[in-house]
């Protein structure tokens, strides 16, 4: 079983909010864990969005937009990047990361695509 | 305004080494840990290994463990990636990225990639 798990696609409509799930392997707690998000569009680099812990524990990337938030569902072990009236520029490939074992793990990714 | 190039891909054999290179300006490179990272074609993100911005730790992905070495000169702003054994599954793009602290902490800013393409 992975680590880190991620749906690869999800789709939502323009000016909907979109939640994208960041779910750890059994035995793990996302209380614990620092979680990154990052936002990759085809051709470049990715680019750092935040992390969340906690709300007193986060932090929003440089020039990242408020539409992007981050959170824990504990009942689901998984946390969550919120991306509220979603845009067309939106689109993209999402990965979270964690540090784990001495080693940071990335999530496997999801498409996001605004219809 | 941080800038990173990655330099050193290009077409290799399998079972050569190779070591890729990544400059860094502006910004205290001294002060950053620094990571590798990479992405096989149509793929997710991979972490490969990280250096604290004194070089005195270093973690790497176990994937890589023996194969690979991350390095860095500081005082000519540059991160080393020395890769041996090379295998068609190292086939990606390279990146490397700054952490936002001195230690392991997580990449914050990446440079364009450089692709690496180990043919059989």
């Amino acid at each position: 079983q992975a680590l880190v798990t991620q749906p690869s696609s999800l789709s939502a409509s323009l000016g909907a909010s979109a939640s994208l799930t960041c779910t750890l392997r059994s035995g793990l707690s996302v209380s614990v864990y620092r979680i990154y998000w990052y936002q990759q569009k085809p051709g470049s680099p990715p680019q750092y969005l935040l992390r969340y812990k906690s709300d007193s524990d986060k932090q929003q990337g440089s020039g990242v937009p408020s539409r992007f938030s981050g959170s824990k569902d504990a009942s689901a072990n998984a946390g969550i990047l919120l991306i509220s009236g979603l845009q067309s520029d939106d689109e993209g490939d999402y990965y979270c990361l964690i540090w784990h074992n001495n080693a940071w793990m990335f999530g496997g990714g999801t498409k996001l695509t605004v219809l | 305004q941080v800038k990173l190039v990655e330099s050193g891909g290009g077409v290799v054999q399998s079972g050569r080494s190779l070591r890729l290179s990544c400059e860094a300006s502006g910004f205290p490179f001294g002060g950053h840990g620094m990571h590798w990272v990479r992405q096989a074609p149509g793929r997710g993100l991979e972490w490969l290994a990280v250096i604290w911005s004194d070089g005195i730790l270093e973690y790497y992905a176990d994937s890589v463990k023996g194969r690979f070495t991350i390095s860095r000169d500081n005082a000519k702003n540059t991160l080393y990636l020395q890769m041996s054994d090379l295998r068609a599954e190292d086939t990606a793009v390279y990146y490397c990225a700054r952490g936002d602290d001195a230690q392991s902490s997580a990449c914050d800013s990446w440079g364009q990639g450089t692709l690496l393409t180990v043919s059989s």
